[in-house]
């Protein structure tokens, strides 16, 4: 079952903040998160297991709440390299990662 | 470490043709997983293969099959091709299983059906 994100899209000013939820209706075994640029393959920026743990990637930071099965991806202080398409990823059991429809991040200068 | 290589980049065929796809997976992953990519669709799961046994199936007809061998490089099939499986098909590699791993994906194919 494919998770829901929001928002759709968001366009942010450089230095400006934004954050992407990602949820689900069935109890999660982990969390993924990736970014696709325009014509490159999705890639990998964070995984949250089980445990409500947070992790980061340079200035962007998750959190994973497992009791209400949802995560956020934090985008800090934007720049202009963190424009793209973010997905999450969410996995019921060990097989099988599921995608949202991803979130379109525009940064401008 | 090379990545995740797909072969071809490109395919175009017409409706009711077959067509193979190709993935060799990063030099030691064991699990090798299939997407479908479409503008309105986003990323859609195909299957998820580890040792040689698929793990896990997505909701696509049976004209879509797989198979990874011993070497980890595994095949994706579409048999009597349709309009709508125009996409792009990204396969990507883990060192685990895709629930707990990071997914390194290729370049991907992009499919066009005529």
């Amino acid at each position: 079952q494919q998770p829901v994100q929001s928002p759709q899209a968001v366009i942010l000013r450089e230095g400006e903040d934004a954050v992407i939820n990602c949820s689900s209706s069935k109890a999660l075994y982990s969390v993924h998160w990736y970014r696709q640029k325009h014509g490159e393959a999705p890639v990998f920026l964070m995984i949250l297991l089980k445990g409500g743990e947070q992790k980061g990637h340079d200035k962007i930071s998750a959190s994973f709440n497992e009791k209400k099965q949802q995560s956020s991806l934090y985008l800090t202080a934007s720049q202009l390299s963190y424009s793209g398409t973010y997905f999450c990823g969410t996995a019921l059991n060990d097989y099988k990662l599921s995608f949202g429809a991803g979130t379109t991040v525009t940064v401008r200068a | 470490k090379a990545g995740v290589t797909q072969t071809p980049r490109y395919l175009i065929k017409t409706r009711g043709q077959q067509v193979t796809l190709s993935c060799s997976p990063i030099s030691g992953h064991r699990s090798v997983s299939w997407y479908q990519q479409t503008p309105g669709q986003g990323l859609q799961f195909l299957f998820e293969y580890f040792s040689e046994t698929q793990r896990n199936k997505g909701n696509f007809p049976g004209r879509f099959s797989g198979r990874q061998f011993s070497n980890s490089r595994s095949e994706m099939n579409v048999s009597t091709l349709e309009l709508g499986d125009s996409a792009l098909y990204l396969c990507a590699s883990s060192a685990g299983t895709g629930g707990n791993s990071p997914l390194h994906f290729g370049n991907g194919t992009r499919l066009t059906v005529t």
